[in-house]
């Protein structure tokens, strides 16, 4: 089975600064997705970025960044001149590319970012 | 376009009662997946359907189980309610992409 680790509870930041946020994941699949989500005190979970595995390039978004090294098994998220809206908590999920009984998102505990004026 | 609605946002419930929670997904997603984020544990995948079928379900006890409609909206059921459940329970709709509610607050008391 399928398991994601995020081995920072809680980070903190200073506004305007960079910040990398670090998941890992276990699988024996090649082909699979990778996400980050945020999660806001409003509780809603929303998308910041997705990487394909068999894309070898890192998926980018704005001043949303990741590290992908599929070898490792290692989906950092860097978070460049960061923002007060930016503090949140911060999941890492797996998908399995082929879905079939395996479509569901596997979650990560989470990474309480804070933010400092 | 109207994005996952869950309904109710908040819940109080007293243990041993049976409580239903309800989603509505984005119009053409055909499927939902439903999620437990108890504090402190991230969030536990619950049950997928797709087409009205389960698809998958977590390691949950049969006390939770649920059902999508032909319209693909999905019921949640939790029966014999216990203090450990309470919890935010999320739904997320899905065609090509994940898009998730902002959940229901259930408190058991």
């Amino acid at each position: 089975a399928q398991t994601v680790t995020q081995s920072q509870p809680e980070m903190s930041v200073q506004e305007a600064e960079t910040v990398t946020l670090s998941c890992t994941y276990d699988t024996s699949e090649s082909d699979y997705y990778l996400f980050w989500y945020k999660q806001p005190p409003s509780r809603q979970m929303i998308l910041v970025i997705r990487q394909e595995a068999y894309k070898q390039q890192n998926a980018t978004e704005n001043r949303f960044s990741v590290n992908f090294q599929k070898a490792a098994k290692s989906f950092s998220l860097k978070i460049s001149d960061s923002q007060l809206g930016d503090a949140a908590m911060y999941f890492c999920a797996y998908r399995s590319y082929y879905g079939g009984s395996q479509g569901n998102l596997i979650f990560g505990k989470g990474t309480k970012l804070s933010v400092k004026p | 376009e109207a994005g996952v609605t869950q309904s109710p946002t908040h819940l109080i419930k007293t243990r041993g009662q049976q409580v239903t929670l309800r989603c509505s997904p984005i119009s053409g997603h055909t499927s939902v997946y439903w999620y437990q984020q108890a504090l402190g544990l991230g969030l536990q995948f619950l049950l997928w359907y797709d087409e009205g079928e389960e698809r998958n379900r977590g390691n949950f006890p049969p006390r939770f189980s649920g059902r999508q409609f032909p319209n693909y909206s999905s019921e949640l059921n939790v029966n014999a309610l216990e203090l450990e459940d309470s919890a935010l329970y999320l739904c997320a709709s899905s065609r090509w992409g994940y898009t998730f509610g902002s959940g229901t607050r259930l408190t058991v008391v």
